[in-house]
């Protein structure tokens, strides 16, 4: 079964607004990491925020790390319609030899 | 210097016939990753080689499944006797050290088993 379940999973927004996208995990990691990917192909690493972390930036990306819920969450502040993509979580477990990802949000930016 | 590359981008195939996937991982990265995607679902991951060697082939679905890296770069994996349900996006991808650091994906490879 998948370690990272995204949710929602799918969000349409319009140009300018924030998106909120939500991951939960099941087992202890090491860091957990955020791709995007674009038409179905290469995944593009977004950030990686470590299990000692509680919040990280990266230009208009913010995301959080809450470990006793299991839980992050990757916001993108002022939407462009570049950012439709589907975003995926992925969990480096404690031990673990591989990147575990989740099912992924398909973000929809309207004009 | 180049990121990962993946050939073929597209390969469609008949049934039973066998096939290579190949993956050229960033110079210099330890370790190679091999991810399938179905259409609209998540990664699943295949196989991981740490320099030549695969600590953890623990995705392979099955025997007809295999995999190979040669020099510490370039790997490729090979399905035997290719059935519909192999049809995917298979992705390749590497990293400097480990697993659990970032992974640089390459564009993939779209297969398709008629």
């Amino acid at each position: 079964s998948q370690q990272g379940e995204e949710d929602p999973q799918a969000l349409s927004i319009q140009e300018g607004e924030n998106a909120t996208m939500n991951c939960s995990y099941k087992t202890s990691i090491n860091n957990l990491q955020w791709y995007r990917q674009n038409s179905g192909r290469g995944l593009v690493h977004l950030i990686l925020i470590r299990s000692n972390e509680r919040e990280k930036h990266s230009g208009r990306l913010r995301v959080t790390l809450d470990t006793s819920k299991k839980s992050s969450s990757l916001l993108i502040t002022a939407s462009r319609a570049a950012d439709t993509a589907s975003y995926f979580c992925a969990t480096a477990q404690r031990g673990g030899n591989k990147l575990t990802f989740g099912t992924g949000t398909q973000l929809k930016v309207e004009l | 210097g180049a990121g990962v590359s993946q050939s073929p981008s597209n390969k469609v195939t008949e049934k039973g016939k066998d096939v290579e996937l190949r993956c050229d991982p960033i110079s210099g990265h330890t370790a190679l990753y091999w991810y399938r995607q179905s259409l609209g679902q998540g990664l699943e991951f295949l196989i991981y080689f740490q320099g030549n060697s695969a600590p953890d082939k623990s995705g392979l679905p099955s025997d007809r499944f295999s995999a190979e890296r040669t020099g510490g770069s370039v790997s490729t994996l090979t399905i035997q006797r290719t059935q519909q349900e192999d049809s995917a996006v298979y992705l390749c991808a590497s990293s400097l050290l480990g697993p659990g650091e970032t992974q640089y994906f390459g564009p993939g490879t779209r297969l398709l088993v008629l």
